[in-house]
Formats: C-alpha cells, sequence, structure tokens
C-alpha cells in the first residue's frame, strides 16, 4: 500500500492551462505538505494543512491554490501555468507532534510547453 | 531566514569506501532529520535525531546531531552501488502553532562499482 500517492506522476501541458494535482495520505496523520522541487533538486516548501487548516503558506503565487477536503487529502489547482512552473511537485505527510519526520509521495513532474 | 548549508555538493567514490556529509548552519534546530532521494523518486527518511549529541545508526548509516544544535553528520560505511542518490539533510524549528522543516541543498552521492 502507498503511503503518500500523488496522481498524475506526470503532467505536460501548455502555458496558460489551468491543472490540478491530487494528494492522498493513508498513514492518518494530521498535517500535509506541498513543495516545488525545481531542476537543481533545491525543494521548497509552498504550502502545509494541518487538520484541513492552512498553517503555512511561503511565497507562492496566488495562481497556486491548495484545497483540503479532508485531513487525509491535500490537492494543488494552479491557474494560469506559466514556463517557470515547470517541476516537480511533492505531496508530503507528517504527524503533527513529530512535525518533522515527514513521508513523501514520488512527485508529479510538471512540464509546461 | 534560516538556511542550511550541505557539503560536499556532490562526491564520486569506490565502491566499499566510507562516506561523510555533513549539515551546517548558523540557526538552531530541535531536530535534524537525514533523506535519501533515488532518481524519479520523492526522499525517504533515513534517521531522525531528536536531542542534541545524539549518535542514531540505520544499518550502514550512522547520524549525529551536533553538541551546538546548528549541525549534524551522516556517515556512509562500506558503499554500495545502490546508495545512489541525494541525501539532503533537514533541520525543523517548533514554532507556535506548526513546525517548521528547512531542507538543505543536498549531497549528490555516485558511487563506481
Amino acid at each position: 500500500d502507498t503511503a503518500v500517492s500523488q496522481t498524475p506522476k506526470y503532467l505536460v501541458t501548455q502555458m496558460g492551462n489551468d491543472k490540478s494535482i491530487k494528494c492522498e495520505q493513508n498513514l492518518g496523520h494530521d498535517t500535509m505538505y506541498w513543495y516545488k522541487q525545481d531542476s537543481k533538486k533545491f525543494l521548497k516548501i509552498m504550502f502545509s494543512y494541518n487538520n484541513k487548516e492552512l498553517i503555512i503558506n511561503e511565497t507562492v503565487p496566488n495562481r497556486f491554490s491548495p484545497k483540503s477536503p479532508d485531513k487525509a487529502h491535500l490537492n494543488l489547482h494552479i491557474n494560469s501555468l506559466e514556463l517557470g512552473d515547470s517541476a516537480v511537485y511533492f505531496c508530503a505527510s507528517s504527524q503533527a507532534v513529530r512535525g518533522g519526520a515527514q513521508h513523501f509521495g514520488d512527485g508529479t513532474r510538471l512540464s509546461i510547453l | 531566514g534560516q538556511q542550511l548549508n550541505q557539503s560536499p555538493q556532490s562526491m564520486f567514490i569506490q565502491e566499499g569506501e566510507d562516506v561523510s556529509m555533513n549539515c551546517t548552519s548558523s540557526s538552531i534546530f530541535n531536530t535534524w532529520l537525514w533523506y535519501k532521494q533515488e532518481p524519479g523518486e520523492g526522499p525517504v527518511l533515513l534517521i531522525a535525531l531528536y536531542k542534541a549529541g545524539e549518535l542514531t545508526s540505520n544499518g550502514r548509516l550512522t547520524a549525529q546531531f551536533g553538541i551546538t544544535r546548528k549541525d549534524s553528520f551522516l556517515n556512509i560505511s562500506a558503499s554500495i552501488p545502490s546508495d545512489v542518490g541525494i541525501y539532503f539533510c533537514a533541520g525543523q524549528l517548533k514554532k507556535t502553532s506548526y513546525d517548521k522543516v528547512i531542507f538543505g541543498p543536498g549531497t549528490s552521492l555516485s558511487v563506481i562499482p
């Protein structure tokens, strides 16, 4: 059983389109995250939700909107995609008490044409 | 803001050699974490350290939480080809309502059979 699963694994789309990435965790964790990994492999936190409430919102364009329907799901919607949005997006989850031990999904590779 | 430095940036070693890498910061962290990322996958937690001076092993891997709480190191003994990947350190800070985790830029390890 996959602990943190993201869909789709690959996403190729044109500039200006709107797309969504879904994430689900079956670990019973309270906190979920979205990270962006650029071409130099640097991992940057974008958002974090704890029990469906937004707790971290780093400097991210407002074209990115996370949505957490329940604590097991955290989806990411991106409007008006730009070339600079090309990256690998990782979802992760952790227990609130030991928040540092995050479990990551396998990533969604987003390519903007 | 808080920032982590990892050295070396990349390593090429012969199979069987021992590996040592470290992570430093000008900030104090409550927790240090070491992750490994293989191509096409998300980071996987290797070792978590929760107390200054703590030394923890996981098979051939050993990591230590620096006494000053501003650094950590990871050693891999008798490297094998499957050790190839990017090793990330991450420091965790306790904020009032959440735990902030900051990732280092990674050390890329290549093992020559």
